[in-house]
C-alpha cells in the first residue's frame, strides 16, 4: 500500500522559535496533501489542504502566517510552526492523496510537538 | 457536510465479532461511506468504504443499510490489535477537495 512519512516523529523546541515538519509520500504521486492538528483526547482537525505548486487552503481559525505550509513537489509537503509557544502543542498528522487508488487517504505517523 | 453519529465506546472480546454502528440520516446521493482507524499515538488508517452496496476486504466488512441512513462496521474476529478509535465519515465525491472531516469516533476496547 501507498507510504506516507513524517519528520521528524517527535520534536521539543523552545518557546518563540520555529519547527520545520516533513511529509512525504514514498511511492507515489499525491497531488493533494492535507494537514491535521489533535489535541490529547480530541479528534483530528484540518487545518490545511494544499495542492502541488499552489498556495494553501486553510481552515477557518487557522493562522496562515502561523502554520506555513509549502508543497513544492508531488511528494513532499512542510509545515513550518513559526514562533511556536505552548499552545500549539499538538500532534501533527499529515495526510495524502493520490496515486491508484480513488478516495483514499494514506496517512503519516504522525508528528509529536511540545513547545517548552 | 453531512454529520455522523457513532457510539461513543464499545467493548468487544478477543476472537469475537465486533459491530460498530453509524448514523447518517442526512446523507446525500453522491456521498461515501468511510471508515478510518486510529491506533494510539498514530496517524489514521483506511479501513474500508462503501457507497451502496456491501463491501468486504481483508480488513473488515461494511454492512450499508438499504436506505444508506446508517452503516455498520464489521471485525469479523477481534484481535488486541484492533483496540482504536474508528471513525465513519462521510465523503462527497468531487466536492469540498476530498477533505475529510473528523467527528469523535468510537472507542473500540477489546479484552483478552
Amino acid at each position: 500500500g501507498a507510504v506516507v512519512s513524517q519528520h521528524p516523529s517527535r520534536v521539543i523546541c523552545k518557546s518563540g522559535t520555529s519547527v520545520k515538519i516533513e511529509c512525504r509520500s514514498l511511492d507515489f504521486q499525491a497531488t493533494t496533501m492535507f494537514w491535521y492538528r489533535q489535541f490529547p483526547k480530541q479528534s483530528l482537525m484540518l487545518m490545511a489542504t494544499s495542492n502541488e505548486g499552489s498556495k494553501a487552503t486553510y481552515e477557518q481559525g487557522v493562522e496562515k502566517d502561523k502554520f506555513l505550509i509549502n508543497h513544492a513537489s508531488l511528494t513532499l509537503s512542510t509545515l513550518t510552526v513559526t514562533s511556536a509557544h505552548p499552545e500549539d502543542s499538538s500532534f501533527y498528522i499529515c495526510s495524502a492523496k493520490g496515486g491508484r487508488v480513488y478516495n483514499e487517504q494514506f496517512f503519516g505517523p504522525g508528528t509529536r510537538l511540545t513547545v517548552l | 457536510d453531512a454529520k455522523t453519529t457513532q457510539p461513543n465506546s464499545m467493548e468487544s472480546n478477543e476472537e469475537e465479532p465486533v459491530h460498530l454502528p453509524c448514523n447518517h440520516s442526512t446523507i446525500s446521493g453522491t456521498d461515501y461511506i468511510h471508515w478510518y482507524r486510529q491506533l494510539p499515538s498514530q496517524g489514521p488508517e483506511y479501513v474500508i468504504h462503501g457507497l451502496t452496496s456491501n463491501v468486504n476486504n481483508r480488513m473488515a466488512s461494511l454492512a450499508i443499510a438499504e436506505d444508506r441512513k446508517s452503516s455498520t462496521l464489521i471485525l469479523h474476529r477481534a484481535t488486541l490489535r484492533d483496540a482504536a478509535v474508528y471513525y465513519c465519515i462521510l465523503y462527497r465525491s468531487g466536492g469540498s477537495n476530498y477533505k475529510l472531516t473528523f467527528g469523535k469516533g468510537t472507542l473500540l476496547t477489546v479484552n483478552p
